[in-house]
C-alpha cells in the first residue's frame, strides 16, 4: 500500500519549458488535490477534483492545468514555466462522501526550480 | 471568505516545556478542522480531525481542543523529536470544499 506517490521528486526547468508532475494514488479516494508551498507560507491550493472527470479550480490556478481520467491519477501540466512558479508541490488525496472528507493524505512533494 | 491564522508564526522551547499553538478561523460554518505535522523536506502527516465545538483528541503529547471560533495543540512535556512545522487546516460546510490551510507555526524543542 504506497499511499500517495508523486514524481519526479525533485526537477530544473528552464523559462517557458512545459512540464507534468505526476500524483497516484492507491487508496480509492475519489477526492486529491495539487497544492504548492511557498518557503514560509503554507499550502495554497491549485487545483483539485472530487472524482474522474470532474476538476475545479483552486486559489492560484494561473499556469497551471490538470486532467483526471481515473480514480487513481491526477497529473498536473505546467506549460510555459515561469520563475514564479518555483516551489514545492504537494499532491494530496481524501474520501469525501456527502460533503464531509476524511483526512487528507499527502505525497512526498515534487520540488521544483524554474531558471 | 474561509481564512485560517496560526500563532506564533515560530515557538522555542526547552525540552520539558509545555506550551500551545493557536488556529483560528473563519469559515462559512465548519465541517472540520484538522491538524498536521510536517518535517522539513517532507509532505504533511495527519494527526487529529476535529468536527464540533467541546471536541478534543489526544495523542502522546499532543491534545487538540475546538471552540467555535479557534483550536488549541497543547504539547505538553515536549522533546526534541516533536520538532516540526504544525499546520491547521479547515474544511467549510458547503459544497465540495476542499482543505483551507493555515500557515503553520514552525515549533524547535531543544534538549
Amino acid at each position: 500500500n504506497a499511499g500517495v506517490t508523486q514524481t519526479p521528486k525533485f526537477r530544473i526547468l528552464k523559462i517557458g519549458q512545459s512540464m507534468t508532475l505526476q500524483c497516484a494514488q492507491d487508496m480509492n479516494h475519489n477526492y486529491m488535490y495539487w497544492y504548492r508551498q511557498d518557503p514560509g507560507m503554507g499550502l495554497k491550493l491549485i487545483y483539485y477534483s472530487v472524482g474522474a472527470g470532474i476538476t475545479d479550480k483552486g486559489e492560484v490556478p494561473n499556469g497551471y492545468n490538470v486532467s483526471r481520467s481515473t480514480t487513481e491519477d491526477f497529473p498536473l501540466r505546467l506549460e510555459l514555466a515561469a520563475p514564479s512558479q518555483t516551489s514545492v508541490y504537494f499532491c494530496a488525496s481524501s474520501y469525501g462522501y456527502r460533503g464531509k472528507n476524511t483526512e487528507a493524505f499527502f505525497g512526498q512533494g515534487t520540488r521544483l526550480t524554474v531558471v | 471568505e474561509d481564512q485560517v491564522t496560526q500563532s506564533p508564526e515560530a515557538l522555542r522551547l526547552q525540552e520539558g516545556e509545555s506550551s500551545s499553538l493557536n488556529c483560528s478561523y473563519t469559515v462559512s460554518g465548519l465541517r472540520g478542522l484538522f491538524w498536521y505535522r510536517q518535517d522539513p523536506g517532507k509532505g504533511p502527516e495527519f494527526l487529529f480531525t476535529l468536527y464540533s465545538a467541546g471536541e478534543e483528541k489526544e495523542k502522546e503529547r499532543l491534545k487538540a481542543t475546538l471552540t467555535k471560533k479557534e483550536s488549541f495543540l497543547h504539547i505538553t512535556a515536549p522533546k526534541p523529536e516533536d520538532s516540526a512545522t504544525y499546520l491547521c487546516a479547515v474544511q467549510a460546510r458547503s459544497g465540495n470544499t476542499p482543505l483551507v490551510f493555515g500557515k503553520g507555526t514552525r515549533l524547535s524543542v531543544i534538549a
